[in-house]
């Protein structure tokens, strides 16, 4: 079955707690793109790859990292999560930007 | 960088009614897409209409897309208690690295 796959799908954590969401596709797409969902805000892209070690940075990158070693993996990284991270991510993929993308399932993370 | 803006914001219909949901954006596109996304979880793919075409279908769901207007609508005929969800346009950006989201709207059908 087509997907993407994120994990974890809800995490609290603390403030300065290095932490890193994991995000999976199996359909050999070239295109990975991380997204925050906020209240009255819609969706915002984080960091997007069009390859592998091709990242670049989208509307919102401050205080993410992401690496892109793997074609199949595109992790987002918070190295010092503060309280204004917390939000529902998604990771998406597709074969390129203007094409359909895949959605995961979504992180809820709340930083304390 | 927002793009697509959704209106209206909210929308509440009977079972049975259709609901019209529209898009407007402010630059060129190469194509439009329309995407749902039931509470709290991932946005899903509707369909995807490009810049040539001016009307397409799938199922019980009509986009038009307006290129002088820079502008869309998504109809959803004889609505369903399971189409309530939000509804989210997205375009390409001028760069052609990303899909840019509105804020969408969100239906409600009840029965």
């Amino acid at each position: 079955e087509a997907q993407v796959t994120q994990n974890p799908r809800y995490l609290i954590t603390v403030t300065g707690k290095k932490l890193t969401v994991t995000c999976s596709q199996n359909m050999n797409h070239e295109y990975m793109s991380w997204y925050r969902q906020d209240p009255g805000l819609g969706l915002r892209q984080i960091y997007y790859s069009m390859n592998v070690e091709v990242t670049d940075k989208g509307d919102v990158p401050e205080g993410y990292k992401v690496s892109r070693k793997e074609k199949r993996n595109f992790p987002l990284i918070l190295e010092s999560p503060s309280p204004n991270q917390t939000s529902l991510y998604f990771c998406a993929s597709s074969g390129n930007s203007n094409q359909p993308q895949h959605f995961g399932d979504g992180t809820r993370l709340s930083i304390l | 960088s927002q793009q697509g803006e959704e209106d209206p914001q909210a929308l509440s219909i009977q079972e049975g009614e259709n609901a019209t949901m529209n898009c407007s954006y402010k630059t060129s596109i190469n194509n439009l897409q329309w995407y749902r996304q039931n509470s709290g979880r991932g946005l899903v793919h509707l369909i995807l209409i490009r810049s040539n075409e001016r009307e397409k279908h799938s199922g019980r769901l009509r986009v038009t897309l307006d290129t002088s207007k820079k502008s869309s609508s998504l109809l959803i005929t004889a609505s369903r208690a399971a189409d309530t969800a939000s509804y989210f346009c997205a375009t390409d950006d001028q760069a052609g690295t990303a899909l840019i989201f509105g804020k969408g709207t969100t239906l409600s059908v009840s029965s």
